[in-house]
Order: C-alpha cells, then sequence, then structure tokens
C-alpha cells in the first residue's frame, strides 16, 4: 500500500500570499494517478486537480499541481478567503487501492 | 448535474451491520463508463477507501476492510449499496458515496480520481 505523507499539517498565511502545499509518496506514483482535493468543514472534498497537473472543471487558474514520482505539489497562486480549508491528496495505484494523505489544514493567520 | 445521495440509519448497534444506499440522479449507472465507491471518514480525521463497483457488478474491496464489506448495485434503482458487517465504534464516520471515471480499452480501469461526492452521511455505532 502506498502511503501518502503531506506538509506541513498546518498552514497559515494571509489572504494574496501564496501557498504550497506538499505530498510525498512511500513509492513512485503514476503522474495519471495523483489527485488533490479540497474540504470545508461539513462539506464533501471537492476535486481540484487530477492527474497531477490537470484542474478539474469550474477550479479557478489560481490551483495549480505540478510533480512527478513521490513528490507532488498543489499550489494556490493568491489565496482568497474561500481558499482556507484542508486539503488531500490522494494516489490511485498499482494494488489496485486508492490511498489519501492525512490532509493539510490550510488556515488564514 | 450529476448528483449523489447517501441513505441509511444513522444508528447502528455493535456487531451488527452497517447498511447504505447511494442514490444517483443526472446519470444512468447501466450506461457504464463509471466506478462507484464508498469512502469513509472517522471524526476529525482522513479519508479512507472502503471500495467500489462497476455496472456490471465487478467489485474491489480495500483489504483492510475485504472481509467485512459488500457493495452491490440496483440498476433499476440507479442505486449501489453498502453493507459493512460486525460493526464496531471504530466503523463511526461519515460515509460517502462518490464517482470515478472509467477508462475502457481492451478491459476497464478507474482513472483513478473522484469527480463526484455525495453529501456525506454520519454513522454511529453505539448501543
Amino acid at each position: 500500500e502506498i502511503v501518502l505523507t503531506q506538509s506541513p499539517g498546518t498552514l497559515s498565511l494571509s489572504p494574496g500570499e501564496r501557498a504550497t502545499l506538499s505530498c510525498r509518496a512511500s513509492q513512485s506514483v503514476s503522474s495519471s494517478y495523483l489527485a488533490w482535493y479540497q474540504q470545508k468543514p461539513g462539506q464533501a472534498p471537492r476535486l481540484l486537480i487530477y492527474g497531477a497537473s490537470s484542474r478539474a472543471t469550474g477550479i479557478p487558474d489560481r490551483f495549480s499541481g505540478s510533480g512527478s514520482g513521490t513528490d507532488f505539489t498543489l499550489t494556490i497562486s493568491r489565496l482568497e478567503p474561500e481558499d482556507f480549508a484542508v486539503y488531500y491528496c490522494q494516489q490511485y495505484g498499482s494494488s489496485l487501492m486508492y490511498t489519501f494523505g492525512q490532509g493539510t489544514k490550510l488556515e488564514i493567520k | 448535474q450529476v448528483q449523489l445521495q447517501e441513505s441509511g440509519p444513522g444508528l447502528v448497534k455493535p456487531s451488527q451491520t452497517l447498511s447504505l444506499t447511494c442514490t444517483v440522479s443526472g446519470g444512468s449507472i447501466s450506461s457504464g463508463g463509471y466506478y462507484w465507491s464508498w469512502i469513509r471518514q472517522h471524526p476529525g480525521k482522513g479519508l479512507e477507501w472502503i471500495g467500489y463497483i462497476y455496472y456490471s457488478g465487478s467489485t474491489y474491496y480495500n483489504p483492510s476492510l475485504k472481509s467485512r464489506v459488500t457493495i452491490s448495485v440496483d440498476t433499476s434503482k440507479n442505486q449501489f449499496s453498502l453493507k459493512l458487517s460486525s460493526v464496531t465504534a471504530a466503523d463511526t464516520a461519515v460515509y460517502y458515496c462518490a464517482r470515478d471515471l472509467a477508462y475502457c480499452g481492451g478491459d476497464c480501469y478507474p482513472e483513478g480520481y473522484f469527480d463526484y461526492w455525495g453529501q456525506g452521511t454520519l454513522v454511529t455505532v453505539s448501543s
């Protein structure tokens, strides 16, 4: 089973700043199978990025994904108030299993 | 617009079977093209994939839960269901249903990400 480790656990930033969230895999992940989600309190996760770098429908272009192998990054170029939430990375692997990272909480500084 | 809606008891007694249904609207399960999953989130914690089913009835389960999980599909009702047996307090969680696209060449495989989710339903295991 591939384990995803996200860092930092909590990120405190101000609106307008740039956010960089990391997701590291315990073994190599195909870029095709790495996704990012945003979750707000009381809501289901919302797909942001799939295939490591493709934005989902309706996702603003301030969200971008990059990386390959074992290191992936979600970048939010200029934070808006509605971006403060918990972010999860997720992979689908050769074991036919989906696994999620433990999440990064993005909070207002 | 595709919508998924979970339904089922919010309270289950220990050792009993948790049963949930996900009703899909805005698209037909029987048309194929998608894998239908159950995912759970323990209170204040991260996300755990439970398993999926394809419209044909083929399933795949998380090995950690495989012995207790059954996922089935009722294409006539456009629903798929989860049964988790022998529950304990550790199964208390918000349960989500979600959709993954299928990539079909010769065989079909999940695309590997969830584009639509239900709103989630909290299931508490307690006597």
